[in-house]
């Protein structure tokens, strides 16, 4: 059974700073990694999908990589911003099934 | 991706009654939608795979005479929470599979937030 882990649960930075959201997981065998957006109270946004053929995908100040050998997948985000506080989730997908970690709320300080 | 909504985002219930709640796919044609429930600082956890025009796919433990899904469209799943407890107040999200030459992909609902007193 895949299980996914996201550590530390919680990130506080300030603001500017680069950082990087670590995603492990156990099961090598996925099709996809994704990782999500959840503001408090709201549903998910997705902000990358890497394919399990895939090393990594940018989208603006974000880049996430995918190492399947190794079980790991990384967010990095460039130039934090107060805006960019919220919870990160990373997700494994199999058979058009998504495994969640339990997020990283990061807090981004002015 | 794929716009989708729920309705209602927050409900309130009493003991024992039962909540229906929706998962409309605003423009994409849906086979496949999927109903989560997350408890607070807990993972998304999945419940049931929703399959237009046949029968819903339970994970294991969930019981699918208290949680009943019906997809009668390829824009329309509903779940609804029958005899409803204290310990089924969570967040509920549902999601759509998109595909069509793309990367399969899952666009989630902005959840219902259930509360049964």
């Amino acid at each position: 059974k895949q299980e996914v882990t996201q550590i530390p649960a919680a990130l506080s930075v300030p603001e500017g700073e680069n950082l990087v959201l670590n995603c492990s997981f156990t099961d090598s065998a996925i099709y996809n990694l994704q990782w999500f957006r959840q503001d408090p109270g709201k549903g998910l946004t997705s902000l990358l999908l890497i394919q399990s053929s895939q090393r990594e995908q940018t989208s603006g100040r974000l880049n996430a990589s995918l190492d399947k050998s190794s079980g790991r997948s990384t967010l990095y985000i460039a130039a934090s911003q107060p805006g960019d506080s919220a919870t990160y989730l990373c997700a494994t997908g199999a058979n058009s099934k998504l495994t969640f970690g339990k997020g990283i709320t990061l807090s981004v300080r002015p | 991706g794929a716009v989708v909504s729920q309705h209602p985002s927050r409900v309130i219930c009493k003991s024992g009654t039962s909540v229906k709640i929706e998962c409309r796919s605003l423009d994409f044609q849906a086979t496949t939608m999927f109903w989560y429930r997350q408890f607070p600082k807990q993972s998304l956890m999945l419940m049931a795979t929703s399959n237009e025009g046949s029968k819903a796919t339970y994970e294991q433990g969930v019981e699918k005479d208290k949680f009943l899904i019906n997809h009668a469209s390829l824009t329309l799943s509903t779940l609804t929470v029958t005899s409803a407890h204290p310990e089924d107040s969570s967040f509920y999200i549902c999601s759509v599979l998109t595909s069509g030459g793309k990367p399969s992909e899952q666009y989630f609902g902005p959840g219902t937030r259930l509360t049964v007193t």
